[in-house]
């Protein structure tokens, strides 16, 4: 089972809404990643969780704040979003062990900033 | 830094056909991983597969297999009996082995593969 799945599919939001992005995977992962997506363009990484502790912020906007409240749950909480924001935002998980790097994806939140 | 290039925006091939899609990459590492992932529109995005450096062997998964030139840093990928399923944008990945403690994929930009029936 290589399953990732995130909530909402689609999300629409005011500049001033506070939201958040739930993702989870019972595959026993113990690293899981938020990557941005624009459309046509390769995901960028935003965050990486490994043994539930932040290992990687790749100079993120305060305005999105990652949460990892266990093993299996990755949250992105929202707010004060720009239009520039929007973009589909995807989930993904991997073992930390070497050879077993593999990230598996969700199939992501597309997110529209009003 | 690693980069990845996919020099092939854009591509089509007839159903049940066969296509190869480029990819080359520059590192100083020795040890790493390369992959190919499939993202078909408005879906979500799949391994269609993996290739540890140290294997000189090149993987190969149904109907696609890659040609991994190590010295020449080359990962093309292989699509025989094209199917309309196919359809999708080939994202080539490069990650260093750092024994576990390093996560960052390195994407090319994408090719745009179109099946046409």
């Amino acid at each position: 089972d290589t399953e990732v799945t995130q909530t909402p599919k689609h999300l629409v939001m005011g500049m001033t809404n506070k939201k958040s992005l739930k993702c989870e995977q019972h595959m026993g992962h113990r690293a899981m990643y938020w990557y941005k997506q624009k459309a046509k363009k390769p995901p960028e990484l935003m965050f990486v969780y490994s043994y539930e502790k932040l290992s990687i912020n790749e100079s993120v906007p305060s305005r999105f704040s990652p949460e990892c409240p266990n093993s299996s749950l990755l949250n992105l909480h929202l707010h004060a979003l720009q239009p520039e924001d929007s973009a589909l935002y995807l989930c993904a998980s991997s073992h930390p062990w070497t050879g077993m790097e593999t990230q598996y994806f969700g199939p992501g939140t597309r997110l529209l900033v009003l | 830094a690693q980069t990845v290039t996919q020099s092939q925006p854009e591509m089509s091939v007839q159903e049940a056909e066969t296509v190869t899609l480029s990819c080359t990459y520059d590192t100083s590492e020795n040890n790493y991983y390369l992959f190919w992932y499939k993202q078909p529109p408005s879906r979500q995005m799949i391994l269609v597969i993996r290739q540890e450096a140290y294997k000189q062997q090149n993987a190969t998964e149904n109907r696609f297999s890659v040609n991994f030139q190590k010295a020449a840093k080359s990962f093309s990928l292989k699509i025989s009996d094209s199917q309309l399923g196919d359809t999708a944008m080939y994202f080539c990945a490069f990650m260093k082995d750092s024994g576990g403690s390093n996560y960052k994929l390195t994407f090319g930009k994408g090719t745009l593969l179109t099946v046409n029936p």
